[in-house]
């Protein structure tokens, strides 16, 4: 079965800190995709990357950074010079595909609350 | 409209209404499902359709009952609801098994 864990319940960090967001997780899939989501108070899951089980190139876009190690299967998210904007509930997620048809299934993690101070 | 729509955003409804939530995905995507949000819990998957076709109930008590009358559009029925069953209830849509795209949510209130 599979697993996601975000280790981190809430973390606090002040404005223009950087801040890193962890999750760990196990499959016995050779194929695979992780994401990250992040979810503002308004509710709705916002998409934030997507990364392919094969490709372990870390990838950074703008302030966000992901640094993919299969060998320790973590999915860590990294904010440089964070926000208030960036205070929400982020959310690592693992799918599998199910039974080889054309969908995917989501496993989410606990989600880390991630609050931004002025 | 884009992107993946849902109403209505609140919902209060007593234990012996009956009431149905609304997705509907402008994607053009083949898989539309339901989760459930509750507090302190992570997301619940509930149903998963593909093309229409029902391929996933997670265990999911008969009280909701889902709907997919085409690729597009998504309904859960809801009857008899518990007040246990009060959470936000989020609808997604994707592409094969790529990144899902979620709606807004609806909050549901059982009293």
């Amino acid at each position: 079965a599979q697993k996601v864990t975000q280790a981190q319940t809430e973390i606090s960090v002040v404005e223009k800190e950087d801040v890193t967001l962890d999750c760990v997780y196990e499959t016995r899939d050779t194929t695979y995709y992780l994401f990250w989501y992040k979810q503002p108070p308004s509710g709705e899951l916002v998409f934030l990357i997507r990364r392919n089980s094969f490709d372990e190139q870390n990838e950074i876009s703008g302030r966000y950074s992901w640094n993919f190690q299969k060998s320790t299967s973590s999915f860590n998210f990294t904010i440089t010079a964070s926000q208030v904007v960036d205070s929400a509930v982020y959310f690592c997620a693992l799918s599998e595909r199910s039974g080889g048809t054309s969908y995917g299934k989501l496993t989410f993690g606990q989600g880390t609350i991630l609050t931004v101070h002025p | 409209e884009t992107g993946v729509t849902q109403t209505p955003r609140h919902l209060v409804m007593g234990m012996t209404n009956k009431k149905s939530l609304k997705c509907e995905q402008h994607l053009g995507h083949n898989a539309m499902y339901w989760y459930k949000q509750s507090a302190k819990k992570p997301l619940e998957l509930m149903f998963v359709y593909n093309f229409k076709e029902q391929t996933e109930n997670n265990s999911v008590p008969s009280r909701f009952s889902p709907e997919c009358p085409n690729s597009s559009h998504l309904f859960l029925h809801l009857h008899t609801l518990q007040p246990e069953d009060s959470a936000l209830y989020l609808c997604a849509s994707s592409f094969a098994w790529g990144e899902q795209f979620f709606g807004p949510g609806t909050r549901l209130t059982v009293l």
